[in-house]
């Protein structure tokens, strides 16, 4: 099993741009997250999805759009890049289970100029 | 929403001595308490995790406590190596996606 995948691992974009991340699990888990990480800031939850066709906003959605149309795919839109944007990505998925374990891609590092 | 408290930020340490991190939590209907360990330039990785309905519990050198009253879990780790280096999220949440503490980076000094 690939695990959690993410493309690309880096990406500089111009204020204003647009552009998906993507992130993929051949685990077949129902959930799947995307989170921001910041210095001194965690990891803070954008968006999320119990299964396919459902997504929610996490505590930071605002400039992020989701969809989730398979299980497997659950890519991440920047509408129009801010420098704010500027952070290190990570996708997430995990098993409805009795196991709650959150398996991490390997992020995506992305600045906005 | 669920809201988790972790401290301290940073924490250094000699090598063999013991290092603990504390966090708190707010919702009361959290569950499930997770501990990742991140190196540098890595993923997030779970180390250890502990249940409300267990007080504490051992991997080798990693210990996780948990007070369901207070609303605080710890996680200790025992004869620190370099190796141990990094930074650790706690977590708490329910059936769904947890919430995620701040982080601590534990720097071991050899």
């Amino acid at each position: 099993n690939a695990g959690v995948t993410q493309t690309p691992k880096f990406q500089v974009l111009k204020t204003g741009q647009s552009m998906t991340l993507q992130c993929a699990q051949d685990m077949n888990h129902e959930y799947m997250s995307w989170y921001r990480q910041d210095p001194g800031m965690g990891l803070r939850l954008i968006h999320y999805s119990v299964g396919a066709g459902i997504t929610d906003q996490g505590e930071v959605p605002n400039g992020y759009n989701v969809s989730r149309s398979t299980t497997e795919d659950f890519p991440l839109r920047l509408l129009s890049a801010a420098p704010s944007q500027t952070s290190v990505y990570f996708c997430a998925s995990s098993y409805s289970g009795t196991s709650n374990e959150q398996f991490f891609g390997p992020g995506t590092r992305l600045t906005v100029l | 929403g669920e809201n988790v408290e972790q401290h301290p930020s940073t924490l250094s340490v000699q090598e063999g001595d013991s290092a603990v991190i504390k966090c708190t939590y707010s919702d009361s209907a959290s569950n499930y308490f997770p501990w990742y360990k991140q190196e540098l330039g890595k993923r997030p990785q779970l180390i250890i995790d502990i249940r409300s309905n267990v007080g504490e519990k051992k991997d080798q050198r990693i210990a996780v406590t948990l007070n369901k009253t207070a609303k605080h879990f710890s996680l200790h780790i025992t004869e620190t190596q370099p190796e141990d280096s990094a930074v650790y999220f706690c977590a708490a949440g329910g059936s769904y996606i947890p919430t995620f503490g701040r982080g601590t980076s534990l720097i071991v000094h050899p």
